[in-house]
C-alpha cells in the first residue's frame, strides 16, 4: 500500500471550514484514497473515500488532485464534535494481492475545534 | 441495529494468564480484522480473516490467536507470549468477496482496553 503523509495536528475555529491535507505520492492507479476518524477511546469511523474523482457526503468532502499524489478532506462548516484525530489511508483494490483487506492507519492528524 | 459489538470494554489480567477479548458482527460482513493500539499510536493490524476457517497474520501476530468458527464471530485470544499486552483492542468487518476489486468500507467496534496487572 502507497505510505501516506499527514501534519501531526491542525487547529480550526468552530464554523469555519477544516481542510486537512494528506500526501499520497506513490499511489498506483487502483488504489482507494480512504479517510476515517476516531474520537478518543473510541472505534475509528469511516467518513469518506474516493478513486480519482472528487467525491462529498453528509459528512465531507474529498478532493484528490489530477496526478492522485495528494488529496484534502474538507469539513464544511466544523463542530466542537469533529475535534478527532482524522486517518488517511491509501489502499489498493485488487482481489488476491498481498495487502487484500487490510487498511494501514499511521499516525494522523489530531484536528481541534475551538469556539 | 446492524453493527459490531466488541465485549468486554474493560479487562485486567495478570501477567501469564491467556485473555479472550470478543467480537460479534451482524452485518453479514464476509471479513473481520482485528487491530491493536497503543496511547498516541495508529493502529496495527494482528490478524484478519476473509471467510470462516480461514485467517492470515497481519503485521503484529506473535502472541495473538484467533479462530473464526462463524461468519459472526471472530474471537481475539491474548496469549500469555505477548510481551506488552496493555493496549486498546479494536475489531472490524467488512464486505469482501472473492471477486473483490473495489473499495472497502471498514466498520468498527468499541473497542476493548486490556490492562495487564
Amino acid at each position: 500500500d502507497a505510505k501516506t503523509t499527514q501534519p501531526p495536528s491542525m487547529d480550526c475555529a468552530e464554523g469555519r471550514a477544516a481542510n486537512l491535507p494528506c500526501n499520497h505520492s506513490t499511489i498506483s492507479g487502483n488504489e482507494y484514497v480512504y479517510w476515517y476518524r476516531q474520537i478518543h477511546s473510541q472505534g475509528p469511523q469511516y467518513i469518506i473515500h474516493g478513486l480519482k474523482n472528487n467525491e462529498t457526503n453528509e459528512m465531507a468532502s474529498l478532493i484528490i488532485t489530477e496526478d492522485r499524489k495528494s488529496s484534502t478532506l474538507i469539513l464544511p462548516h466544523a463542530t466542537l464534535r469533529d475535534t478527532a484525530v482524522y486517518y488517511c489511508i491509501v489502499r489498493g483494490g485488487a482481489a488476491g494481492g498481498t495487502s487484500y483487506g487490510k487498511l494501514t492507519f499511521g499516525q494522523g492528524t489530531i484536528l481541534t475545534v475551538h469556539p | 441495529d446492524g453493527g459490531i459489538t466488541q465485549s468486554p470494554k474493560y479487562l485486567f489480567r495478570k501477567e501469564g494468564q491467556n485473555v479472550t477479548l470478543s467480537c460479534e458482527q451482524n452485518l453479514n460482513h464476509d471479513a473481520m480484522y482485528w487491530y491493536r493500539q497503543d496511547p498516541g499510536q495508529g493502529l496495527r493490524l494482528i490478524y484478519y480473516s476473509q471467510i470462516v476457517n480461514d485467517f492470515q497474520k497481519g503485521d503484529i501476530a506473535e502472541g495473538y490467536s484467533v479462530s473464526r468458527e462463524k461468519k459472526e464471530s471472530f474471537p481475539l485470544t491474548v496469549t500469555s507470549a505477548q510481551k506488552n499486552p496493555t493496549a486498546f483492542y479494536l475489531c472490524a468487518s467488512s464486505i469482501e468477496s472473492g471477486m473483490w476489486s473495489g473499495a472497502n468500507v471498514l466498520t468498527f467496534g468499541a473497542g476493548s482496553r486490556l490492562t495487564v496487572l
